[in-house]
C-alpha cells in the first residue's frame, strides 16, 4: 500500500507569496494531521482532522494558516501570505482514527526567503 | 498538562555498544499512547512502537526493546549491539486526544 504522499517535496519562496502544501492519506484511514518540524520548537501539531472535519486546530499559528479537507483523500495547508519565519519542514501524517498509530509522509521542506 | 522530556540531547556511542534512550512523559490522563519514532538523516519519520498505557508489558523487537513503567512515568528505548545504521533522532511521543505531544528527541550517532 501507498503510504502518506505529500507534495511539493521542497518549496523555495519570496516572502508575502502564497503556499500550498498537500497531502494524500493513506486510503482508509480518518484522521489526518498536519505538523510542523522547526529546530526551535521541534515537531508541533498545527491542526487534525477526523473524517475530514477539522477538530483541533489551536496549533495553528495565526491567520495566515488555513487548511482544509475537501474530501477523504486529500487535504491542503495554505500559507497566505508566506514569511521567513514560517521556513520549516511540514509533515502529513494519517492513522485509522486519532487513537491508532500516525504515519507521516515524507514531508515538504519550505524555504520563504 | 502534558509534556514529554527527552533528557539526552546527544548520545554517542560505538558500534555494537547497547544503548539505552529514556523518556519521560506527564499526563493527568489515565487513558493514553505512547509511541518512539525515529528519524534517520534522511529526514522521515519511521514509526516503531505503540504501547497504551494500560499494557506495562515490555516489548522486544530484534535488537530493539522497550520498558514501560507508569510508577516513574517512563518509557525508554534500548538498542542492543548498535550499528552505525541506527544512527538517527528518536522521538518519544504522548497522546491522551489524539494529539501527539513530542519530546525534543535524542540524537544517536554510531560510530563504526
Amino acid at each position: 500500500d501507498a503510504g502518506v504522499i505529500q507534495s511539493p517535496r521542497h518549496e523555495v519562496t519570496e516572502m508575502g507569496q502564497e503556499v500550498t502544501l498537500r497531502c494524500k492519506p493513506i486510503s482508509g484511514h480518518n484522521s489526518l494531521f498536519w505538523y510542523r518540524q522547526t529546530m526551535m520548537r521541534g515537531l508541533e501539531l498545527l491542526i487534525y482532522f477526523n473524517n475530514n472535519v477539522p477538530i483541533d486546530d489551536s496549533g495553528m499559528p495565526e491567520d495566515r494558516f488555513s487548511a482544509k479537507m475537501p474530501n477523504a483523500s486529500f487535504s491542503t495547508l495554505k500559507i497566505q501570505p508566506s514569511e521567513p519565519r514560517d521556513s520549516a519542514v511540514y509533515f502529513c501524517a494519517s492513522g485509522r482514527n486519532r487513537w491508532e498509530t500516525q504515519y507521516f509522509g515524507p514531508g515538504t521542506r519550505l524555504l520563504v526567503l | 498538562a502534558q509534556k514529554v522530556t527527552q533528557a539526552q540531547t546527544e548520545i554517542s556511542v560505538v558500534e555494537k555498544e547497547d544503548v539505552t534512550l529514556d523518556c519521560v512523559y506527564e499526563t493527568r490522563d489515565t487513558t493514553y499512547y505512547l509511541f518512539w519514532y525515529k528519524q534517520p538523516p534522511s529526514g522521515e519519520l519511521v514509526f516503531l512502537i505503540r504501547r497504551n498505557s494500560f499494557d506495562e508489558q515490555n516489548e522486544i523487537s530484534g535488537r530493539y526493546s522497550w520498558n514501560f513503567q507508569k510508577s516513574t512515568s517512563s518509557f525508554n528505548f534500548t538498542i542492543t549491539a548498535s550499528q552505525v545504521v541506527d544512527s538517527a533522532v528518536y522521538f518519544c511521543a504522548l497522546t491522551p486526544t489524539g494529539k501527539l505531544i513530542f519530546g525534543q528527541g535524542t540524537t544517536l550517532q554510531v560510530k563504526p
